[in-house]
């Protein structure tokens, strides 16, 4: 049973550019969640997809928008990226809107210099 | 105020003794509770999720509830060296899949 994929592992991007992360959910689960966990810091959400359609955003501003696909995997992009930026980006699936437990996919390590 | 605190730590406990890690939430609505555990450089796996008053036992792990006093608790029973890491208290709003919200976490180091 595969978990929660993400790639890549590790990227390095300069300030103002745009990045993309990818997440392929737990098989059988259809709803993706994406964190921005900074170095010792709890992971904060950015927002939330289900049935394609952003259903809940935390505080982060437009330049992080989101996709999900119809197989259920879904993309994070930045644009005009921040040294700010750099953190551990999570992505965690979970089995619909009556599951409550999410799981973590390894996470994507973005550096911005 | 933050919404969920912890104890940042370094929290030590000898080898074969019970860990004790506390949590408190601000949002009394809060319904589903959750702890993650985190190795370093990796990311969080959920080890238990409680969601009503009381105790719930998995293993040598048992979490605790108490609405009225907006606390949550793991306690870690003959604690091991690989129990070492940080622990992340997450709380969220319903009983729904909505948002988590975490805490900052308590490092735990396990003596040999």
């Amino acid at each position: 049973d595969a978990g929660v994929t993400q790639s890549p592992t590790h990227l390095i991007k300069t300030r103002g550019q745009q990045v993309t992360l990818r997440c392929s959910p737990k098989s059988g689960h259809d709803t993706v969640s994406w964190y921005q966990q900074a170095l010792g810091q709890g992971p904060q959400f950015i927002f939330q997809y289900y049935e394609e359609e952003e259903r809940q955003r935390g505080n982060f501003p437009d330049r992080f928008s989101g996709h999900q696909f119809p197989n259920y995997s879904s993309e994070l992009n930045v644009n005009a990226l921040l040294l700010g930026d750099s953190a551990l980006y999570l992505c965690a699936s979970s089995a619909g809107l009556e599951s409550y437990e999410q799981y973590f996919g390894p996470g994507t390590r973005l550096t911005v210099t | 105020q933050k919404e969920v605190e912890q104890n940042s730590g370094p929290l030590s406990v000898p080898e074969g003794a019970i860990a004790s890690l506390n949590c408190t939430y601000s949002d009394r609505g809060s319904q589903s509770f959750f702890w993650y555990r985190q190795y370093s450089g990796k990311s969080p796996e959920l080890i238990m999720s409680i969601y009503s008053n009381g105790d719930k036992e998995d293993g040598r792990f048992t979490a605790q509830l108490n609405k009225a006093s907006q606390y949550v608790s793991l306690l870690i029973r003959d604690s091991q060296p690989s129990d070492s890491a940080t622990y992340l208290c997450a709380v969220s709003s319903d009983f729904g899949n909505e948002k988590l919200t975490f805490g900052t976490g308590t490092r735990l180091t396990i003596i040999p």
